[in-house]
């Protein structure tokens, strides 16, 4: 079945950068988008950008432009999520997940903790 | 961007109850619109894309519709599992946005 495994959680302080992971399985890794959403604690969910794993293509959301790096490594289906000059608002769990216009499945969650 | 507004806020209702939830966009979105259910420390569960088609393994008591900028998710007969938060996500254009949520509680 189609799954996203994502890597664990995180302590940052701030100005720091971090990196987060999603390996995919159970599809063909290069055939659709995956996408990054967070949700702050307590909060709703915020859609950060996207990445086309077949040609590295990326579309990101204004907020985030300049500060959110989104990467692929197609030997490994493992797409990557890199957030520079965290301030203590990036403290989320940042998701991936899979989709076109809708978003299936979801990995699992990691917990980014930005804290001095 | 396209603003998704759910309403209400929250919701209390007990099992068995045919619960409404709203979703309006700030613009005209088609049928650019699904539904995710949302349990405390996991991730979002597509319920519902295109307005109003049934993702595969979703019970049939969740339906949807609409079109435009108004839209509606509906459970029939409320289940103990279902009480979670709702949210409606518009995917017409970028940036993808996501309205604020609506909690369903027991009563």
């Amino acid at each position: 079945q189609v799954q996203l495994v994502q890597s664990g959680a995180e302590v940052k302080k701030p100005g720091a950068s971090v990196k987060v992971s999603c390996k995919a399985s159970g599809y063909s890794f290069t055939d659709y988008y995956l996408d990054w959403v967070r949700q702050a604690p307590g909060q709703g969910l915020e859609w950060m950008g996207r990445i086309n794993p077949d040609n590295g293509g990326t579309n990101y959301a204004q907020k985030f432009q300049g500060r959110v790096t989104m990467t692929r490594d197609t030997s490994i289906s493992t797409v990557y999520m890199d957030l520079s000059r965290l301030r203590s608002d990036d403290t989320a769990v940042y998701y991936c997940a899979l989709g076109e216009s809708w978003f299936d499945p979801w990995g699992q969650g990691t917990l980014v903790t930005v804290s001095s | 961007d396209i603003q998704m507004t759910q309403s209400p806020s929250s919701v209390s209702a007990s099992v068995g109850d045919r619960v409404t939830l709203t979703c309006r966009a700030s613009q005209d979105i088609s049928r650019w619109l699904a539904w995710y259910q949302q349990n405390p420390g996991k991730a979002p569960k597509l319920l519902i894309y295109a307005a109003s088609s049934l993702q595969s393994g979703v019970p049939s008591r969740f339906s949807g519709s609409g079109s435009g900028t108004d839209f509606t998710l509906t459970i029939s007969s409320l289940q103990p599992e279902d009480f979670a938060t709702y949210y409606c996500q518009q995917a017409n254009s970028f940036p993808r946005t996501f309205g604020q949520g609506t909690k369903v509680e027991i009563k």
